[in-house]
């Protein structure tokens, strides 16, 4: 596509269920991110997968994260037992090979809220 | 601890008035800091890299330069359109991919 496609665009969630978040990249690039935004906050960096290989998973903040990038295309973070402190925007970012990956082409972002 | 502090947390402008924004940084082995543009309900769009010391990059109304230790946005004769957010983040030495960001200035232009 022309650029980064993340869905759903609006989540409500009860406390306790599974969200699962997807994003379609820009055809071909190769390095993939996930960031969570806080509202009137900057962007925190969750995860960055290069192809299906995930490389750092460092900043995701517990167990009930997980994401995956299973043929280095489309990716879906998916949060597990919901809490209300997991309320926020999840922006996808793609980046393309040899790119600086400070460079990063955002979707519009998923805006999670836990009830 | 890697940390970016941008200044003045808002801004309002009226068409026309040039101003500066702030971004300051403490990171050791500076790789790149970057600009980022948000409007509403829409992710960080990107703007600008910058790379070393004295470094200077334009993009129409828009000046970014950087120093050993802060950025500064220069916005010449704005317009209503430039109204948004603008995000300043750094990149650490090394393989870290991560980018550390600050929580932005939020900028109105007034007609």
């Amino acid at each position: 596509g022309a650029g980064v496609s993340q869905s759903p665009r609006y989540k409500v969630a009860k406390r306790g269920q599974d969200v699962a978040l997807r994003c379609d990249p820009i055809s071909g690039h190769v390095s993939l991110f996930w960031y969570q935004q806080a509202l009137g906050q900057g962007p925190e960096f969750l995860t960055y997968f290069q192809n299906e290989a995930q490389l750092d998973k460092s900043g995701l903040p517990s167990d009930r994260f997980f994401a995956e990038r299973p043929e280095g295309s489309v990716s879906t973070l998916k949060i597990q037992r919901t809490q209300q402190e997991d309320s926020a925007v999840y922006l996808c970012a793609s980046s393309s090979r040899g790119a600086n990956t400070g460079e990063l082409f955002f979707g519009e972002g998923s805006r999670l809220t836990v009830l | 601890e890697d940390q970016v502090t941008q200044s003045p947390e808002a801004l309002r402008l009226q068409e026309g008035e040039s101003s500066s924004l702030n971004c300051s940084y403490t990171v050791s082995g500076l790789r790149g800091l970057f600009w980022y543009r948000q409007d509403p309900g829409k992710g960080p769009e990107f703007l600008f890299t910058l790379y070393s010391a004295g470094e200077e990059k334009e993009k129409e109304r828009l000046k970014a330069t950087l120093t050993k230790k802060e950025s500064f946005l220069h916005i010449t004769a704005p317009k209503p359109e430039d109204s948004a957010t603008y995000l300043c983040a750094v990149q650490g030495p090394g393989n870290n991919r991560k980018l550390i960001w600050g929580l932005g200035t939020s900028l109105a232009v007034n007609p």
